[in-house]
């Protein structure tokens, strides 16, 4: 059974208009991280949630901002998405930040137009 | 659209063969190393991870060994089968006790391709 789940699995987008990507995940763990994936790439961190304090990655771009309403859900809003932003999105967990390994769901792939 | 991505080192190894990945890290406080394993279309699959208080680890067909002197790390994997086709990273970190570590750093990928 999938225990992390991001949906959809295929975003398109036009340049410039807002995006949300979703993750969720049913292992009730205390941190979830946004990971980037271009293209032959390895995954880059964005940004991650420890409970409910958001850690940001200093070289992530604004446009890139995310929310947790809770401690199943987790979201990555791109504001103002552009070429560049086409990529493989990464939703991951772990139970708390000194236990690893992260659990990833398949991803979200985005393309801009 | 997206932009062309770097073409991935690639392994090739006969069915039934051992494979060896091999990954360099850079930073020198890391800890904590994991092995993933991803297959086309999915997210990456947990396979091994060892804690730099160890040099050797052995899973069920895989041994990760860690040589921090010159900051080395590879992967094992025995009788290699078609499904162990994929592309495999390493992945680093800083675990800090009482809360608190860094996300993981990807090393940048070996595609694992089998031969029959």
């Amino acid at each position: 059974d999938a225990m992390v789940i991001q949906n959809p699995r295929y975003q398109v987008t036009q340049f410039g208009k807002p995006v949300t990507l979703s993750c969720s995940q049913t292992l009730n763990h205390n941190v979830m991280y946004w990971y980037q994936q271009k293209s032959s790439q390895a995954p880059k961190l964005l940004f991650h949630y420890y409970d409910k304090d958001f850690n940001n990655e200093a070289d992530t771009p604004d446009n890139f901002q995310s929310r947790r309403p809770n401690t199943s859900f987790c979201f990555l809003d791109i504001r103002s998405p552009g070429l560049g932003d086409a990529a493989m999105y990464l939703c991951a967990t772990s139970r708390d930040r000194e236990y690893q390994p992260q659990h990833f769901g398949d991803g979200t792939r985005l393309s801009i137009l | 659209g997206e932009s062309v991505g770097l073409h991935l080192p690639t392994l090739s190894v006969q069915e039934g063969d051992n494979s060896i990945i091999n990954c360099a890290y850079s930073n020198s406080a890391s800890d904590y190393f994991i092995w993933y394993k991803q297959e086309s279309g999915k997210g990456p699959q947990f396979i091994i991870d060892i804690r730099s208080n160890m040099d050797k680890r052995q899973g069920q067909r895989v041994t990760v060994l860690l040589n921090k002197t010159v900051k080395h790390l590879s992967l094992q994997i025995a009788a290699t089968q078609p499904g162990d086709s994929a592309v495999y990273f390493c992945a680093e970190t800083t675990l800090y006790s009482g809360g608190g570590a860094d996300g993981l750093t990807f090393g940048k990928g070996t595609h694992l391709i089998i031969q029959p």
